[in-house]
């Protein structure tokens, strides 16, 4: 009975190569987050849908893209990965996004760079 | 601009030992404050919320508390158990979003 699910668990790419990462929920909340936790550090994000409304966070390097074609889903997409772009991506959920609700993560996906 | 620090960065202990994980916020202005569970190479466990107009939340042998005007929430665990051992993190939400700022975790081993 997962509810935020991430695909793949682990993901290699080559340098340069695109890659995106997949993050699906059965909860029909409506708003979606992808953090970046690199290793030893904090989770950090990267932006977040509000339904369809896309909130980009002002540090984001442009390499990052994401989509939401539906309410379930919602894509990272790394146009160009740098070495530096190896880390755990984690998905989130909230009912309405408000700070007294809480979030629901996906297990992440660990992507690293050849 | 919101911090959240958390101390000790790492802590070991016996099995069976009480234990008191540490997390501070710099803005008290928080509506409430979450601790994750997070195994190696894994992603986020939920713990515990507390609300802001909360001071304590339990579930089974963990306790967090949250005093908000001196910016502190402490998360006790009883009876430490080596199935314990992970890294333990400590979230408040930020502006109107919900976007959660992290502390960077405590990495606590727990020795049979």
């Amino acid at each position: 009975d997962a509810m935020v699910i991430q695909n793949p668990r682990y993901q290699v790419t080559q340098f340069g190569k695109p890659v995106t990462l997949s993050c699906s929920q059965t909860l029909n909340h409506n708003v979606m987050y992808w953090y970046q936790q690199k290793s030893s550090q904090a989770p950090k994000l990267l932006f977040h849908y509000y339904d369809k409304d896309f909130n980009n966070e002002a540090d984001t390097p442009d390499n990052f893209q994401s989509r939401r074609p539906n309410t379930s889903f919602c894509f990272l997409d790394i146009r160009s990965p740098g070495l530096g772009d190896a880390a755990m991506y984690l998905c989130a959920t909230s009912r309405t996004g408000q700070s007294n609700q809480p979030q629901h993560f996906g297990d992440g996906t660990r992507l690293s760079i050849l | 601009k919101q911090e959240v620090t958390q101390i000790p960065a790492a802590l070991s202990v016996p099995e069976g030992e009480n234990l008191v994980l540490n997390c501070s916020f710099t803005d008290s202005a928080i509506y409430n404050l979450q601790w994750f569970r997070q195994d190696p190479g894994k992603g986020l466990t939920s713990l515990l919320l507390i609300q802001s107009s909360q001071r304590e939340q339990t579930s089974g042998r963990l306790n967090a508390s949250l005093d908000k005007s001196s910016g502190r929430s402490t998360l006790y665990i009883a009876a430490s158990q080596p199935g314990d051992s992970a890294t333990y993190l400590c979230a408040v939400p930020s502006g109107n979003t919900g976007k959660l700022i992290f502390g960077q975790g405590t990495t606590l081993q727990v020795k049979p």
